[in-house]
């Protein structure tokens, strides 16, 4: 069945240094999410990317959609305290609504 | 608007127990879906559904029922409780696209089960 895997898990980094998180898909996606859950909350939508080679930024985010449609990456500029939590991305196959989500990327910053 | 609403927040049940997490949405979206998070392993598709009336299985959806008898409501049944479903559960609910394209998925607050 469709996996969808993620690294790293864990990531701590400095205030102000940069974040990357990646997303494998073992079949092909006809769309692409991530979402950010925060500690003891509930996940919350970021994006949504549907291209093949798709790139979209939001302020310090810049989220990429793989030109094979099996990957994508999330890069945090500069990271704030504000962006700890866990990012998830989740993609579903073409024809199916089974949004599979990755195992996350646990993102601790240190002030 | 309420967005996602889940009952109850927070539920101990004893092995061998049946219960019913409530998830309702007041969006008029067409799709809901369930899901288990525990540690390590993200967020599980148990079940979802893409209108009422109709159901399908996710990742792990053994030892869970569900129904869609209004687009409101999706509940899901916890049909013998194990040790292994302790678990935080979200309901999520979105407008369902063609293809299989979804739009954003809005999540409840989810309950947190614990199955002793």
């Amino acid at each position: 069945g469709q996996q969808v895997m993620q690294i790293p898990q864990y990531q701590h980094v400095q205030e102000g240094e940069d974040f990357t998180t990646y997303c494998n898909s073992s079949t092909t996606l006809s769309n692409i999410q991530w979402y950010k859950q925060r500690p003891g909350g509930h996940p919350v939508f970021l994006i949504q990317l549907v291209k093949s080679g798709e790139v979209k930024k939001q302020k310090r985010l810049t989220f990429q959609f793989g030109e094979a449609k099996k990957n994508s990456s999330l890069h945090i500029t500069a990271t704030q305290t504000t962006d700890v939590g866990t990012y998830f991305c989740a993609g579903a196959t073409s024809g199916t609504y089974k949004y599979i989500f990755g195992t996350g990327t646990r993102l601790k910053v240190l002030a | 608007n309420a967005g996602v609403t889940q009952t109850p927040k927070f539920q101990v049940l004893k092995t061998g127990q049946s219960m019913t997490l409530q998830c309702a949405q007041d969006m008029n979206h067409e799709y809901m879906s369930w899901y288990r998070q525990d540690p390590g392993m993200g967020l599980r598709l148990i079940h979802y559904s893409v209108g009422a009336g109709i159901t399908d299985q996710g990742e792990v959806p053994n030892g869970y029922n569900v129904s869609r008898s209004t687009t409101e409501d999706f509940p899901l049944r916890l049909l013998s409780a194990a040790p292994s479903q302790t678990s935080v559960y979200f309901c999520a609910s979105s407008l369902a696209g063609t293809g299989g394209m979804n739009t954003e998925a809005f999540f409840g607050q989810g309950t947190r089960l614990t199955v002793v």
